[in-house]
């Protein structure tokens, strides 16, 4: 059973470029967290969807950022421009309710970005 | 709101050594919990977890009770290998949260030969 994938693994580029990434969630999963992790904030969740419709996005911290579900296998996430303290590991998880609140998630490998 | 506490790290240990990862909760109601690890340069993976209190979660030699009382779920592992060297977080699922977690802030765990 494949697990939560992201691509790029990892990213360089310069600031004020765009940057995607890329999430492919486990078949029939209808939750899916993007997170961003770093040394000085720790692990945050920036937005989740349940069957593709953003549900919180409450922890986007600011307009260049932003997030897509078009469809059940496939997410991204934005950020244009790009700004040198957006550097981080970016998590993909994903999770199956089947009706329940309290499924767990699973993550992605992540991809690592690091802003010029 | 939910909040999830965990013990500073780094902690180091020999290999073979008892470990203890304390961890304790804020939540109302009745929370699931969860404890997961992240090895170097990779995901998080789900360890183990527990949904209702006196529940005992286990995987891999590791162990953690939810404690109603206390509010705590800590980890617990009566043999620690090398490979067992990662971040531990701790976390938990409220009801009417979304089914989104509250982690804790991760504790590092160093084992040594």
């Amino acid at each position: 059973d494949a697990g939560v994938i992201q691509s790029p693994r990892h990213e360089v580029t310069e600031m004020g470029q765009e940057v995607t990434l890329r999430c492919k969630p486990i078949s029939g999963h209808d939750y899916l967290f993007w997170y961003r992790q770093t040394m000085m904030r720790g692990l945050e969740l920036l937005i989740y969807f349940n069957n593709n419709v953003p549900i919180d996005d409450s922890g986007m911290p600011e307009d260049r950022f932003s997030a897509k579900m078009p469809n059940a296998s496939f997410s991204t996430l934005k950020i244009q421009p790009s700004e040198p303290r957006d550097s981080a590991v970016y998590f993909c998880a994903s999770s199956f309710s089947g009706g329940s609140w309290n499924q767990p998630q699973h993550f992605g490998d992540g991809t690592r970005l690091s802003i010029l | 709101g939910d909040s999830v506490t965990q013990m500073e790290g780094p902690v180091t240990l020999s290999e073979e050594a008892f470990l203890t990862i304390n961890c304790t909760y804020t939540a109302t109601g009745y929370p699931s919990l969860f404890w997961y690890v992240q090895y170097p340069g990779e995901g998080l993976q789900l360890l183990l977890k527990a949904t209702k209190a006196d529940d005992k979660g286990s995987n891999k030699g590791f162990e953690a009770t939810y404690r109603k009382e206390t509010t705590s779920f800590h980890l617990e592992k009566g043999s620690v290998q090398v490979s067992d060297s990662a971040v531990y977080f701790c976390a938990l699922i409220n009801t009417g949260g979304g089914n989104k977690l509250t982690f804790g802030t991760g504790t590092q765990l160093k084992v040594e030969l």
